[in-house]
C-alpha cells in the first residue's frame, strides 16, 4: 500500500476562518512533507517533518502552522489566509530521513480562499 | 546550482509515438532522479526513478536514460496512449541533502488518439 490520504479534498474558507488540512499514511514512513502547488507550476516545498520533528520550514508565513501528532499523521492548520494562498496543498511521505528515496504524494486538498 | 531544467514545456504526439522529455542538472551531488506523472486536480504519482550508477531503467512503457557525464536524464514513453496525457515532472535529490526534491518546471504531454 503506497497510499497517502488527504482530507478534505476541497476546502473553501474565508480570510478570517481557521481550518485544518489532514494527511495520513500507514506505510511506516518517517518523513512527511507539505507542498503547495499553483496551477501549471511544480510543487513547492513548505515543511518537512522527520521522525515527528520539524526539520525544514521553507520560510512559510506563520498563518500556516504544521503539526505532526504521530508518525502516521500530519496536519496543516490555516488561519487568516489570503486569496493568493489558494492552491493545491499536497502531503507526501518517504521511508526515511534520507532524501534520495521515493516520496509518495497524496491527492491533495484544493483550497480556495475567498 | 540547485536547479533542474526541464524541456520541452509542452509536447503533442500521436498515439503510438514516443515522447521524450529531457532534464538537466548542475549539482553533481544529486544522486536520485525520480519522474512524476500528474493528472489535473490530482497529486503527482511516482512513475520511475534512477540513481547515477545505472544508465537506463525500464518499467513497463516508461524508460529513463541517464547520462552522468552530461548531467542529463530523460523520460521516454513507448507506444504512448491518450491516457498518458498528463503533466510530467522530473526531480532530483541528494542523500546528503535536506529532504528536498528539486523539481523541474514540468512538461504538459498530450497524446492524440
Amino acid at each position: 500500500d503506497t497510499e497517502v490520504t488527504q482530507t478534505p479534498k476541497h476546502l473553501v474558507m474565508g480570510m478570517t476562518n481557521k481550518k485544518s488540512l489532514k494527511c495520513e499514511q500507514h506505510m511506516g514512513h518517517r518523513a512527511m512533507y507539505w507542498y503547495k502547488q499553483k496551477a501549471k507550476k511544480p510543487p513547492e516545498l513548505m515543511f518537512v517533518y522527520s521522525y515527528e520533528k520539524l526539520s525544514i520550514n521553507e520560510s512559510v508565513p506563520s498563518r500556516f502552522s504544521p503539526e505532526c501528532p504521530n508518525s502516521s499523521l500530519l496536519n496543516l492548520h490555516l488561519h487568516a489566509l489570503q486569496p493568493e494562498d489558494s492552491a493545491l496543498y499536497l502531503c507526501a511521505s518517504s521511508p526515511s530521513g534520507a532524501s534520495n528515496t521515493e516520496a509518495f504524494f497524496g491527492q491533495g486538498t484544493r483550497l480556495t480562499v475567498v | 546550482q540547485q536547479q533542474v531544467k526541464q524541456s520541452p514545456q509542452s509536447l503533442i504526439v500521436q498515439k503510438g509515438g514516443i515522447p521524450i522529455i529531457n532534464c538537466a542538472y548542475e549539482n553533481t551531488a544529486f544522486d536520485y532522479f525520480p519522474w512524476y506523472q500528474q493528472f489535473p486536480g490530482k497529486g503527482p504519482a511516482l512513475l520511475i526513478a534512477i540513481r547515477p550508477d545505472v544508465s537506463e531503467k525500464k518499467e513497463g512503457r516508461f524508460t529513463i536514460s541517464f547520462n552522468k557525464s552530461a548531467k542529463q536524464f530523460s523520460l521516454h514513453i513507448m507506444d504512448s496512449q491518450p491516457g498518458d496525457s498528463a503533466t510530467y515532472f522530473c526531480a532530483a535529490s541528494m542523500s546528503s541533502g535536506t529532504y528536498k526534491y528539486i523539481f523541474g518546471t514540468g512538461t504538459r504531454l498530450k497524446v492524440l488518439a
